[in-house]
């Protein structure tokens, strides 16, 4: 079945550092993915949604990206700030069981 | 615009006591709605999932249980909680054929 995987549980940077998330899937149709972020205590918000089609995404700073090659999904951003804070998943679109796969997710640190 | 409602904030509930947890969408008619279970740190699993009224699909139960007793309510419940059940309780919903589920603020329960 389709699989989605964040290797990077926790990442720590200093502010202005460079922000890079992957995510690798496996699925057999053409991958719909979405980047969540989830603030401390609240519900998950999108980020930016990503297909083979656009390839590329942009949002608050962030920009994902699609690399067919290595099947995978890029989240970067040039210059974290500590309001990123927060913990960012990568899901992939199932729709053929209204779901969406989640990656266990990389929680951002940044120090002051 | 589409407001999600979650109802309560918080609940800490004995072992072996019921639980009811809710969910209103409001500015959205037909809704697919979701049910997801996040354990501290973890990850989102999926629970229910309903495209329609009184039509409720299980993705994993975890001796919980779902209804959609209106086109713009979902309810999570169970007659006798476990200790496995404390966690971040969270409804989304998203339309059609539409890929991007929008969450709500959640609800957090503690089972001792």
């Amino acid at each position: 079945g389709d699989s989605v995987t964040q290797k990077q549980g926790q990442v720590t940077l200093s502010e202005d550092d460079f922000l890079f998330i992957n995510c690798t899937y496996s699925t057999t149709t053409y991958p719909t993915l979405l980047w969540y972020v989830q603030y401390l205590g609240q519900g998950p918000q999108l980020l930016l949604k990503v297909t083979t089609a656009n390839n590329k995404g942009i949002s608050r700073g962030f920009e994902a990206t699609y690399d067919k090659g290595t099947t995978s999904f890029h989240l970067q951003k040039a210059s974290v700030q500590e309001s990123d804070s927060a913990v960012y998943f990568c899901a992939l679109v199932d729709r053929s069981n209204y779901q969406l796969i989640w990656g266990s997710g990389t929680k951002l640190i940044i120090k002051p | 615009a589409q407001t999600i409602h979650q109802w309560p904030v918080a609940e800490i509930k004995a072992v072996g006591s019921p639980l009811s947890l809710g969910c209103t969408i409001k500015g959205k008619s037909s809704p697919n709605l979701y049910w997801y279970w996040q354990a501290t740190g973890g990850t989102l699993q999926q629970l229910f999932y309903s495209i329609t009224v009184g039509q409720v699909e299980s993705v994993v139960q975890l001796n919980l249980s779902a209804s959609r007793p209106k086109d713009d309510q979902f309810i999570l419940s169970t007659e006798k909680l476990l200790l496995s059940h404390s966690g971040f309780y969270l409804c989304a919903y998203n339309r059609g054929e539409e890929d991007t589920q929008y969450f709500g603020p959640g609800t957090r329960l503690l089972v001792l």
